[in-house]
């Protein structure tokens, strides 16, 4: 079964950096595209990037645009999301996800149990 | 990217039916049938509800559909049940890797 975990999440200054891990199983990594999406405590949910399935096309919300850094290792099936220059609004659970296809409309059919980043000093 | 518009909150009694709004644009809801809904309990990570409008998924009860017109696309959840008291996001598609969620419903059971 499909299976998406997170790690690398935890409290940070304000200006510091942090990576998350989003490792995958039970499907064929290199064929997905995949997404990062996070929720501030009490708010709504929002996109934050993508990746192609082989990591040659990137986009960003234009609220982390030029501060994350989002990558994939195909061989390691696990995806990644460098977030540097964080501020105190980053602060959200961050939740890696799969598209139930693999266009990259497909919507977002399996997710991660969700990874809390902290910004605070 | 502006999210889209939702109503902050719906309510209704068991059996009745409750409709959620989602309002976007030319760019996003308008002008794309890749419109997707999902349920979020507290603390658990959302589900998939609709997609492309108004497919359900494999295990989704009937009880919920979805349409749109124009730039504005809509969940219906027919037969309020007491577990479907949840928080709702919509999605929309907005062009090559671009997507934009609503700003979420609380859905209550009264």
């Amino acid at each position: 079964q499909v299976q998406l975990v997170e790690s690398g999440g935890g409290v940070v200054q304000p200006g510091g950096s942090l990576r998350l891990s989003c490792a995958a199983s039970g499907f064929t990594f290199s064929s997905y595209v995949m997404h990062w999406v996070r929720q501030a405590p009490g708010k709504g949910l929002e996109w934050v990037a993508v990746i192609s399935y082989n990591g040659s096309n990137k986009n960003y919300a234009d609220s982390v645009k030029g501060r994350f850094t989002i990558s994939r290792d195909n061989s390691k099936n696990t995806l990644y999301v460098q977030m540097d220059s964080l501020r105190e609004e980053d602060t959200a659970v961050y939740y890696c996800a799969r598209p139930s296809g693999t266009y990259s409309s497909d919507p977002f059919d399996y997710w991660g149990q969700g990874n809390m980043v902290t910004v605070s000093s | 990217q502006s999210a889209l518009t939702q109503p902050r909150s719906v309510s209704g009694s068991p059996g009745q039916s409750v409709t959620i709004s989602c309002t976007g644009t030319s760019s996003d809801v308008g002008g794309y049938k890749y419109v997707s809904w999902y349920q979020q309990h507290p603390g658990k990570a959302p589900k998939l509800m609709i997609y492309d409008v108004s497919k359900r998924p494999s295990g989704v009860p009937d009880r919920f559909s979805g349409s749109k017109s124009g730039n504005a696309a809509s969940l219906i959840i027919s037969g309020l049940q007491a577990e479907d008291e949840a928080d709702y996001y919509c999605c929309s598609y907005a062009g090559t890797y671009n997507y934009v969620f609503g700003t979420g419903t609380k859905v209550t059971v009264l």
